[in-house]
């Protein structure tokens, strides 16, 4: 399928914030995802934002959503090393699967 | 409930041998699918299912075979593993009206 873009390092000191950005393909994508993956670990959902709404707060996560530009971005508050991992955004595309960026790789060092 | 549920955990292959790696959920889930996780790759669909006896092609197929001959089990056969195919399989299964996906805890898979 077309890729789901994002960048592939993020490096951030303990107690700032994180900003992961993607760009997805599919302008009718009912639901966008975050999942994290620790190493060696599965995928665990962290959040997801419905394409009617512009942003999401769930604690210290905030989703940004731009149709027009088909952008979605994670902002992580006051970011603690043991959010260290990779993040992935995905899309829904047909039959309910998922396409997925190649994952942002978030180093958080103190 | 168990869940998304994957065996084996672990499985070594030589070139040419065949396997199945089995995906099965007890949520009673009308669609599943496949992934492969690679480094530097993110995950690639597969093979998905939307129901029962219905099964179609994801972004990277060759070299895979699917069914889906009840709603619980979705199996994935390596017909004749390649050392391509060395990766971590995911499964995942999603309901109609729910907006989550529920993944497997993977299968890492070698081929020598």
């Amino acid at each position: 399928g077309e890729d789901v873009e994002q960048s592939l390092f993020l490096s951030v000191r303990e107690g700032d914030s994180s900003v992961i950005n993607c760009t997805y393909t599919d302008s009718s994508s009912t639901y966008l995802y975050w999942y994290k993956q620790e190493p060696g670990a599965g995928l665990q959902l962290l959040t997801y934002i419905f394409s009617n709404m512009d942003m999401k707060q769930d604690q210290r996560l905030t989703v940004l959503l731009n149709k027009k530009d088909k952008h979605l971005s994670l902002r992580i508050a006051d970011t603690q090393t043991g959010d260290s991992a990779i993040y992935f955004c995905a899309e829904i595309i047909t039959g309910y699967a998922l396409n997925f960026g190649k994952g942002t790789s978030l180093l958080v060092t103190p | 409930n168990a869940g998304v549920t994957q065996t084996p955990k672990f499985q070594v292959l030589k070139t040419g041998q065949s396997m199945t790696l089995q995906c099965a959920q007890d949520m009673n889930h009308e669609y599943m699918s496949w992934y492969r996780q690679d480094p530097g790759m993110g995950l690639r669909l597969i093979h998905y299912s939307v129901g029962a006896g219905i099964t179609d092609q994801g972004e990277v197929p060759n070299g895979y075979n699917v069914s889906r001959s009840t709603t619980e089990d979705f199996p994935l056969r390596l017909l004749s593993a390649a050392p391509s195919q060395t990766s971590v399989y995911f499964c995942a299964s999603r309901g109609t009206a729910e907006f989550e996906q529920y993944f497997g805890p993977g299968t890492r898979l070698t081929v020598t």
